[in-house]
């Protein structure tokens, strides 16, 4: 059973709009959530992270919402350039606890010009 | 560069071969993994290093072997895989304590057997 899951496996939007990319999980457990970036032939980089105790954490043009009672985050990419294409994966750990980062199955994100 | 190196980036082996990928991080950090991306799967944590004591082993079939040698390397060794190990995999480092930060990925060796 996925802990983490990336409903959309893909997501296309206009250059200069807001991109939005969600995420759900299982486990109220969780200490941290990150969102990873990937390009082809590359490793996933972190992005941005939110500890659970927030509901907001903003990093230039991302911001990521976290909504506990729903077990829902959010990526938000505002203004979404053509270099944002790529696949986010969202992924969720316990702190203090490492080999705990459980991944989503991601989503591929298209900015078109 | 991202401070995680794995080589090589690719490799295609057959199925009676033996190989090892490596990885080599030189952040400081204290914990190494591997994780395997197959296609349209979440990453999969297979083995988890903790100060170089084996701490995970996420049913990982013994086709696949790891060794850590120090804090700064890690290895998985591979021997009669088959087809369907075919994937990406990727090696990652993390500090205790850090958590909020994630962890760091290498590149990957992207792996195909024939």
């Amino acid at each position: 059973d996925q802990q983490v899951k990336q409903n959309s496996p893909s997501l296309s939007v206009q250059e200069g709009r807001i991109s939005i990319l969600n995420c759900d999980y299982t486990n109220s457990m969780f200490d941290y959530f990150l969102w990873y970036k990937k390009y082809p032939a590359e490793g996933p980089t972190f992005l941005i992270s939110i500890s659970s105790i927030k509901d907001k954490n903003e990093d230039g043009r991302f911001t990521v919402f976290l909504n506990k009672s729903a077990k829902h985050l959010s990526l938000h990419i505002v203004p979404s350039q053509p270099g944002d294409s790529a696949v986010y994966f969202c992924a969720a750990i316990f702190g203090g606890s490492q080999g705990n980062l459980i991944f989503g199955k991601g989503t591929k994100l298209s900015v078109k010009p | 560069e991202t401070g995680v190196t794995q080589t090589p980036r690719h490799l295609v082996m057959g199925m009676t071969n033996k190989k090892s990928l490596k990885c080599e991080q030189h952040l400081g950090h204290n914990a190494m993994y591997w994780y395997k991306q197959s296609a349209k799967k979440p990453l999969e944590l297979m083995f988890v290093y903790n100060f170089k004591e084996q701490t995970e082993n996420n049913s990982v079939p013994s086709r696949f072997s790891p060794e850590c040698p120090n804090s700064s390397h890690l290895f998985l060794h591979l021997h009669t895989l088959q087809p369907e190990d075919s994937a990406l995999y990727l090696c990652a480092s993390s500090h205790e304590g850090q958590e909020v930060y994630g962890y760091t990925f290498g590149s990957g060796t992207r792996l195909t057997v024939v």
